[in-house]
């Protein structure tokens, strides 16, 4: 059974820092993994894609990787934001399903 | 464009009640997904649709949760006797085919508190 976790939790940042945040998941064969952004009280945004043959995906100061043998992916997010403050969301999808796995997601606090 | 819609944003009713919770999909959308979001956690899986069909519905919790897809676009998710457990946001994504290539687009979600 795909389980996802992501660590940390919360992370409270000064403005201006590059940060990282963890994804991992137990089984590696995944057809693809979604980083999404959701806002309180909001739906989820999706921010990167990462198809299963890919290594890493980039959108702006957004930097996606994805290990999929060791079942791991990061997103870094350079020269953070106050308006990047949001909850961050981890999410896969196994090879002949159509649903997305989610992990608990990590609570990010920019400060300006 | 519109995106995924949900409707009402919000909905409070009382244990033992009926509701049903409406997603209107992006225009041409084929599949169409329902997820649970309880506070403090991610989304969980509860059925997904390819056209009218229920192609997945082993989230669903029990037989107290329902959904339909009659024309192939709108969804309405239908929870019989709610219980308190039941209160959550209640989001649902559409997603242009069944490849799993695509990305789900997701709406706003429906906050359902049962008192």
């Amino acid at each position: 059974k795909q389980e996802v976790t992501q660590i940390p939790a919360a992370l409270s940042v000064p403005e201006g820092e590059n940060l990282v945040l963890n994804c991992s998941f137990t089984d590696s064969a995944i057809y693809n993994l979604q980083w999404f952004r959701q806002d309180p009280g909001k739906g989820l945004t999706s921010l990167l894609l990462i198809q299963s043959s890919q290594r890493e995906q980039t959108s702006g100061r957004l930097n996606a990787s994805l290990d999929k043998s060791s079942g791991r992916s990061t997103l870094y997010i350079a020269a953070s934001q106050p308006g990047d403050s949001a909850t961050y969301l981890c999410a896969v999808k196994n090879y002949g399903t159509y649903k997305y796995i989610f992990g608990t997601g990590t609570r990010l606090k920019v400060l300006a | 464009g519109a995106g995924v819609s949900q409707t009402p944003s919000n909905k409070v009713t009382e244990k033992g009640k009926y509701v049903e919770l409406r997603c209107d999909p992006i225009s041409g959308h084929t599949a169409l997904y329902w997820y649970r979001q309880s506070l403090g956690q991610g989304p969980e899986f509860l059925i997904y649709f390819q056209g009218t069909g229920a192609a997945d519905d082993s989230g669903l919790p029990n037989d107290r949760f329902f959904a339909v897809r009659p024309e192939g676009s709108v969804s309405t998710l239908k929870i019989q006797r709610t219980e308190r457990g039941d209160s959550a946001v209640y989001l649902c994504a559409s997603s242009p085919t069944r490849q799993s290539t695509d990305t789900q687009y997701f709406g706003p979600g429906t906050r359902l508190t049962v008192l």
